[in-house]
């Protein structure tokens, strides 16, 4: 089974809907992320957090929300969703600084949403 | 603030040629660098990592080596394979937080 399962992994609304979208992951891990990826863009974060009790915004945070209900669940919510939502949404996962460099990411299989 | 800016893409190379996408970074401090490779119709996946200057990082014969110099980290294999045909990101991380991405650079290979 996959480490970090996000679902739904296509989903096409309509604009004005709230949409969520979840992620677990059974890696254990402290951190988990949000990002979003569109074309020639690359990928940009949307929020993070390092534990239950801590989120934090990342570069493009208007228009969404998170929460963090346990250790192993991410979810990201579009309140109400708008066209130039439409994109990608990776999640993603990594350990608590145990020491240099324990930052590597690992990433869940992606949710590409359309919002019309 | 930090940033990433690899080479843009699309880059199309016949089977067993060389390979490089560069890669350069803006950084205060000693970030961590990394490759990642996002193949068709799936999520990232790491593909190396170096986490101090000098370090190279290696795997699928594919390798990188963190330049702090040049502020660099440009991926390079000998030979590469049709299965090798997808998106590469760079990224560098400091002090714990979240990655930041180059835009990505498409590879495609024929046979």
């Amino acid at each position: 089974d996959a480490d970090v399962t996000q679902t739904p992994r296509n989903r096409i609304t309509k604009t004005g809907k709230r949409i969520m979208l979840e992620c677990s992951q059974t890696k254990g891990h402290d951190r988990m992320y949000w990002y979003r990826q569109d074309p020639g863009l690359g990928l940009r974060l949307i929020y993070y957090s390092f534990d239950v009790k801590d989120i934090n915004k990342g570069e493009i945070s208007d228009g969404y929300s998170v929460s963090r209900q346990a250790q192993a669940k991410f979810s990201l919510s579009l309140e109400s969703a708008i066209p130039n939502q439409t994109a990608l949404y990776f999640c993603a996962t990594s350990d608590r600084d145990r020491g240099p460099r324990t930052d590597t990411q690992y990433f869940g299989p992606g949710t590409r949403l359309t919002v019309l | 603030g930090n940033s990433v800016t690899q080479m843009e893409g699309p880059v199309t190379l016949s089977e067993e040629a060389f390979l490089t996408i560069n890669c350069t970074y803006t950084a205060t401090g000693y970030p961590s660098l990394f490759w990642y490779v996002q193949y068709p119709g799936e999520g990232l996946q790491l593909l190396l990592k170096a986490t101090k200057a000098d370090d190279k990082g290696s795997n699928k014969g594919f390798e990188a080596t963190y330049r702090k110099e040049t502020t660099s980290f440009h991926l390079e294999k000998g030979s590469v394979q049709v299965s090798d045909s997808a998106v590469y990101f760079c990224a560098l991380s400091q002090a714990g937080t979240a990655l930041i991405f180059g835009k990505g650079t498409t590879l495609s290979v024929s046979s």
